[in-house]
């Protein structure tokens, strides 16, 4: 049971556009901390796409955006490419000095 | 550019020791917090222990406390984690991570993992 709740699954046709939310509590994103989202690819290691809710690192396509509602934060793909196909996590900070990851949400690109 | 490099990942028997080890390059190591992310093999990602730049403070996920430690060489440009009591459900793929340099709760750069399995 993952501290915060992503949906297991999401899909979308080439050029459409996703949203993938991620649910949390009062001392995790209630609590004011950052929400970051990774995207991890097929056979490889996680990769910072979203830090602090909707910031982008460098070389990360404006096509992923991130925001914030209460307990809540959402990433957004417009503009779906068959490479986006992958498993996005959300990660937050929870009081207890602990870093907490959602369980994980599997994109297919249909 | 940034390299993470995990090493000592094996099979293990339940209640034997391991010791994880992660060589840095392509950064200043000393001035960067350190991580341990593990991933059991298809399931998600859990963060499992941190330490400050300088060694002083650590941190870890209650799944691991009193069992795991982890240390860093900076001399060395590495990163440790001592594994011992292990059980099969610390099966999984260990990741060395960074912070992110622009905000240090998230996790900057990974490496490619080293995979531990516990079994009899």
């Amino acid at each position: 049971q993952s501290v915060l709740t992503q949906p297991p699954s999401v899909s979308g046709a080439p050029g459409q556009r996703v949203t993938i939310t991620c649910t949390g509590s009062g001392s995790n994103i209630g609590a004011g901390h950052d929400v970051h989202w990774y995207q991890q690819l097929p056979g490889t290691a996680p990769k910072l796409l979203i830090y602090r809710y909707s910031s982008r690192p460098s070389g990360v396509p404006a096509r992923f955006s991130g925001s914030r509602s209460g307990t809540s934060a959402s990433l957004v793909i417009t503009g779906l490419q068959p490479e986006d196909e992958a498993v996005f996590y959300c990660q937050s900070y929870d009081d207890g000095l602990r870093r907490v990851f959602g369980g994980g949400t599997r994109l297919t690109v249909l | 550019e940034v390299e993470l490099v995990e090493s000592g990942g094996t099979v293990v028997q339940p209640g034997g020791s391991l010791r994880l080890s992660c060589v840095a390059s392509g950064f200043p190591f000393d001035g960067f917090s350190m991580h341990w992310v593990r991933q059991a093999p298809g399931k998600g990602l859990e963060w499992v222990a941190h330490l400050t730049w300088d060694g002083d403070f650590a941190s870890y996920a209650d799944s691991v406390k009193g069992r795991f430690s982890i240390s860093r060489d900076n001399s060395k440009n590495s990163l440790y984690l001592q594994m011992n009591s292990l059980r099969v459900e610390d099966t999984a793929f260990y990741y060395c991570v960074t912070d992110f340099e622009h905000s240090s709760s998230a996790f900057g750069d990974w490496g490619r993992g080293t995979l531990v399995t516990v079994s009899s």
